[in-house]
C-alpha cells in the first residue's frame, strides 16, 4: 500500500458543480495535513492546511478523519479557473518537514 | 518578494555532463529541499538541508550531491548525469523549526538528460 495514495482522476465536471476527492494514508502517527494546488507546468502552491476539526476557505472545505486515516477536499460552485492538479501532503513528523509525503494528485477538469 | 529562485528554467544534458541547478530564497528560511516530479510517481525528495552547513539524504539521494554553505542558496549537482535523471526539479523551503512546515516551491527546472 502506498503511504500516501489519491485516486488520479480525471475528474471532469462542469462548473458551478460541487466535487470532491479524498486521500488516504498508511500512517496513523502522521501529524500535518496539506492541500497543494499544482497547475500544469507549475510549482505546487499551498491551498490549504488541514485541521482535525476541519476547515473552510471560500468555496474549499478540507476535512481530516483520524479513524479512517484519510483527508478529503470539497470544492463548491466550481470555477474553470479551479483546473488544476490536486496534491495530497501528509507530514508524519510535524517538526520536520524531510518525511513530508506527497501523494501523485488528483487531476481535475472543469468544463464550461 | 521573489520568494525562491531557481536556474535554469530547462536543460538538455548529455549523459555523463556534470551540471548544477541553482536555487535561492530571500525568505531566510532554516530549511530547504530538493525534489523530482515524474509522472505518475509525484514529488520524491532528493536531498534536504534543516540549516545552513547540514544536508541529510532524501528517498532518492544516488546520484546528486548537495551543499549549504549560507541560508539563501542551495544547489543541487548531478556530477554524471544519466537519462533516468531526465525529471522537473522543484527546490522548496520551509520556517521549520521556528515556523510551520508549510512547504514554498520553486519554479521549477525541467531536465532532459541524452
Amino acid at each position: 500500500r502506498k503511504e500516501v495514495e489519491q485516486d488520479p482522476g480525471p475528474f471532469n465536471v462542469p462548473e458551478g458543480a460541487t466535487v470532491a476527492f479524498n486521500c488516504t494514508y498508511s500512517n496513523s502517527a502522521s501529524q500535518s495535513f496539506f492541500w497543494y494546488r499544482q497547475d500544469c507546468r507549475k510549482e505546487p502552491k499551498l491551498l490549504m492546511s488541514v485541521y482535525s476539526s476541519g476547515n473552510e476557505d471560500g468555496r474549499f472545505t478540507a476535512q481530516l478523519n483520524r479513524a479512517s486515516q484519510y483527508i478529503s477536499l470539497l470544492i463548491r460552485d466550481s470555477k474553470l479557473s479551479d483546473s488544476a492538479t490536486y496534491l495530497c501532503v501528509v507530514n508524519p513528523k510535524y517538526s520536520s518537514a524531510s518525511k513530508i509525503i506527497f501523494g501523485s494528485g488528483t487531476r481535475l477538469s472543469i468544463r464550461p | 518578494t521573489a520568494g525562491i529562485t531557481q536556474a535554469p528554467t530547462s536543460q538538455i544534458l548529455a549523459a555523463g555532463r556534470s551540471m548544477t541547478l541553482r536555487c535561492t530564497q530571500d525568505m531566510r528560511h532554516n530549511a530547504m529541499y530538493w525534489y523530482r516530479q515524474d509522472l505518475g510517481l509525484g514529488l520524491r525528495l532528493i536531498h534536504y538541508s534543516n540549516t545552513a552547513g547540514t544536508t541529510g539524504k532524501g528517498e532518492v539521494p544516488d546520484g546528486y550531491s548537495v551543499s549549504r554553505a549560507n541560508t539563501d542558496d542551495f544547489p543541487l549537482t548531478l556530477a554524471s548525469a544519466v537519462p533516468s535523471q531526465t525529471s522537473v526539479y522543484f527546490c522548496a523551503s520551509s520556517d521549520l523549526p521556528e515556523g510551520t512546515d508549510t512547504q514554498y516551491f520553486g519554479p521549477g527546472t525541467r531536465l532532459t538528460v541524452l
